[in-house]
């Protein structure tokens, strides 16, 4: 059980586009779910918090308008990276959780590479 | 948010145990603390978690030390595929109950 898919698992693109990453607990209910962000060799960094039907909450240094978050339904959350560049390329990787005192799942991650 | 320090990496034989500690002095009295694993361009992995008492799942043991200022996750007998980044995290009880991921330790598993 608590299984969460993260899709597409690599994207590359040109400069200047948008990407969506979509992140969807398969069997559970994700009241709240996680981004962050991973550079090589690196720790895993919170980008922001959404609870379902809620605005996002976004960590220090983050822009939310650089990074559109949707947490529309308990089962499907969407991180937007919009016009992106280079220095946008990293690996992100999403968490789901359902009740608060449960662990988060996460997904196995989208490489995104920026040309 | 309270910090984990852990060692940034260890090796173990084949077989073995393996005791992964971890340092968290400024634990409040209501985190939880919880280890996860990462393998290579893969997500985080949950494996255990407990606030006071031992902890034991199939997948590994959770010693917490008496005063919670430290706690160790045990590997009864270490394979390859448990190669992998173990992070500790303290998870909070109010707020967001983010994580906040620290270095974590690199574990090398030698055949």
């Amino acid at each position: 059980g608590a299984v969460v898919s993260q899709h597409p698992s690599w994207v590359i693109c040109k400069s200047g586009t948008s990407v969506k990453i979509e992140c969807r607990s398969l069997d559970f209910q994700a009241t709240t779910m996680f981004w962050y962000r991973q550079f090589p060799k690196q720790s895993l960094m919170l980008m922001a918090t959404s609870n379902e039907g809620s605005k996002a909450t976004y960590e220090q240094g983050v822009e939310k308008d650089k990074f559109l978050i949707n947490h529309a339904s308990l089962t499907l959350s969407t991180l937007t990276v919009t016009s992106a560049h280079p220095e946008d390329s990293s690996f992100y990787i999403c968490s789901a959780r359902g009740d608060v005192n449960q662990p988060q799942h996460f997904g196995d991650g989208t490489r995104l590479s920026i040309l | 948010d309270a910090k984990t320090t852990q060692p940034n990496s260890m090796e173990s034989n084949e077989e073995e145990p393996v005791h992964l500690p971890c340092n968290h002095s400024t634990i409040s009295g209501t985190d939880y603390i919880h280890w996860y694993r990462q393998l290579p361009s893969q997500g985080p992995e949950y494996v255990i978690h407990g606030l006071t008492s031992n902890v034991n799942n199939r997948m590994a043991s959770l010693a917490i030390a008496e005063d919670r200022k430290s706690s160790t996750l045990i590997l009864h007998r270490a394979t390859l595929r448990d190669a992998a980044v173990y992070y500790c995290i303290l998870r909070p009880t109010s707020g967001t109950y983010k994580y906040i991921f620290g270095t974590g330790t690199r574990l090398k598993v030698l055949a």
